[in-house]
């Protein structure tokens, strides 16, 4: 099974509306990253959250790490087209550990 | 300039051939990496390297060969792959293997294989 679990695995959503990725760890978490990418292309580094409770925002999205950090979500508020691609968290499970990939969240944002 | 790029973006090879991919970044990043990334799945680690010497291979077959001849360089060696080697092979790089714990890294965007 995957150590890294994202949900849901795909999303329809209508522009402007809100929308909420999780990723859920069966570890403690030494770090989580969020990743953007467009099918085919390479990866863009969004956000990266450390410290249980943190949470950073960039433009109209936001990601928090929660307290246990085990799991963090990653939130679109009012969403545009432009932000349709695959969301990807990443994570390494032990200090010092390689970074690690969820499978991936597929969002399509219908104009 | 805060690119990594990635060159051929496509390449098509038959199970004999022998090509390579190359990669190049001038943020003077100390590691480098390769992945994998099968269709709809996410990007799995091959090989890292640190300051140009090989750090991390992770059980990859050999016939994939990793190259760092400098700092801003990195190769990848094809030779008699097999039709499930078809993939996109993305290069990345950060500032140090440690930094690259912080999850900080940039990505090229990819060279997509096709193995016939």
């Amino acid at each position: 099974s995957q150590e890294l679990e994202q949900s849901p695995q795909s999303l329809i959503v209508q522009e402007g509306k809100n929308l909420t990725i999780n990723c859920t760890s069966s570890k403690t978490l030494y770090g989580l990253y969020w990743y953007k990418q467009k099918y085919g292309e390479g990866l863009i580094f969004l956000m990266m959250l450390q410290k249980g409770g943190e949470e950073k925002s960039h433009e109209k999205i936001t990601a928090k790490l929660d307290e246990k950090k085990q799991q963090s979500s990653l939130h679109i508020t009012a969403s545009q087209p432009s932000h349709a691609g695959i969301y990807l968290c990443g994570a390494s499970l032990r200090r010092g550990g390689k970074l690690i990939f969820g499978q991936g969240t597929e969002l399509s944002v219908k104009p | 300039d805060t690119e990594v790029t990635q060159t051929p973006k496509h390449l098509v090879m038959g199970m004999t051939n022998k090509k390579s991919l190359k990669c190049e970044q001038h943020m003077g990043h100390r590691a480098m990496y390769w992945y994998k990334q099968k269709a709809k799945k996410p990007p799995e680690l091959m090989f890292v390297y640190s300051y140009e010497k090989l750090s991390i291979n992770e059980s990859v077959p050999s016939r994939f060969s990793p190259e760092c001849p400098n700092s801003s360089l990195l190769n990848l060696h094809l030779h008699a792959l097999q039709p499930e080697d078809s993939a996109l092979y993305l290069c990345a790089s950060s500032q140090g293997v440690a930094r690259a714990n912080t999850g900080e890294l940039f990505f090229g965007e990819g060279s997509r294989l096709t193995v016939l």
